[in-house]
């Protein structure tokens, strides 16, 4: 079966940086585009970027642009967000999710808490 | 572009159906069939219910149905169970709508 598996949240301060890993398992990762999804504590969800099955083609939501970085490498079926310059509105679960092209988050992982505080 | 704009809550007894609303624009829902729906159980992550305005994901039941009819979509459950109290949140590709709590009376 389908199994996302996030990691690398924590506490860091504003200003800081951290990287998020999702680990797939159960499809074939390289056919799939992915995405990344957020959720500040009791609030909504808030899509933050997609990277193309290759890789080759990236979006960025404006409230992170410039300041996360979404990668993949398809031989470790692993998905990544790094995250710089972190500020307190980043703080939530990061979700990582497979996507049903063009815009179905088909599968969700369980999540990772970034916490961003002095 | 600004979130779909959902009830922020609805609520029904157990056997009832109810309908939850996700209005956007001619840019989003009303110019394309792409609309999903997520439910979210406290602590949990989203899952998929609806996709596509109206196809359900193998799994989900089908208490569950999408529809869509100018700038809005609506998701409908029916035949109510206790275990469908949940948040559920609207998408249209990238923009999501604010979330609705559902509530079993």
């Amino acid at each position: 079966q389908v199994q996302l598996v996030e990691s690398g949240g924590g506490l860091v301060k504003p200003g800081g940086s951290l990287r998020l890993s999702c680990a797939a398992s159960g499809f074939t990762f390289s056919d799939y585009y992915m995405s990344w999804i957020r959720q500040a504590p009791g609030k909504g969800l808030e899509w933050v970027s997609y990277i193309s099955s290759s890789g080759s083609t990236i979006y960025y939501a404006d409230s992170v642009k410039g300041r996360f970085t979404i990668s993949r490498d398809n031989a470790k079926n692993s998905l990544y967000l790094q995250m710089n310059s972190l500020r307190a509105e980043d703080t939530a679960v990061y979700y990582c999710a497979s996507v049903l092209y063009p815009d179905t988050f088909q599968h969700w992982g369980q999540g990772t808490l970034v916490t961003v505080s002095s | 572009q600004s979130a779909l704009t959902q009830p922020a809550s609805v609520s029904g007894s157990p056997g009832q159906s109810i309908t939850i609303s996700c209005t956007g624009t001619s840019s989003d829902v009303g110019g394309y069939n792409y609309v999903s729906w997520y439910q979210q159980h406290p602590g949990k992550a989203p899952k998929l219910m609806i996709y596509e305005v109206s196809n359900r994901p193998s799994g989900v039941s089908n208490r569950f149905s999408g529809s869509k009819s100018g700038n809005t979509a609506s998701l409908t459950i029916s035949g109510l169970q206790a275990e469908d109290e949940a948040d559920y949140y609207c998408s249209s590709y990238t923009i999501f709508g604010g979330g609705t709590k559902l509530t079993v009376l």
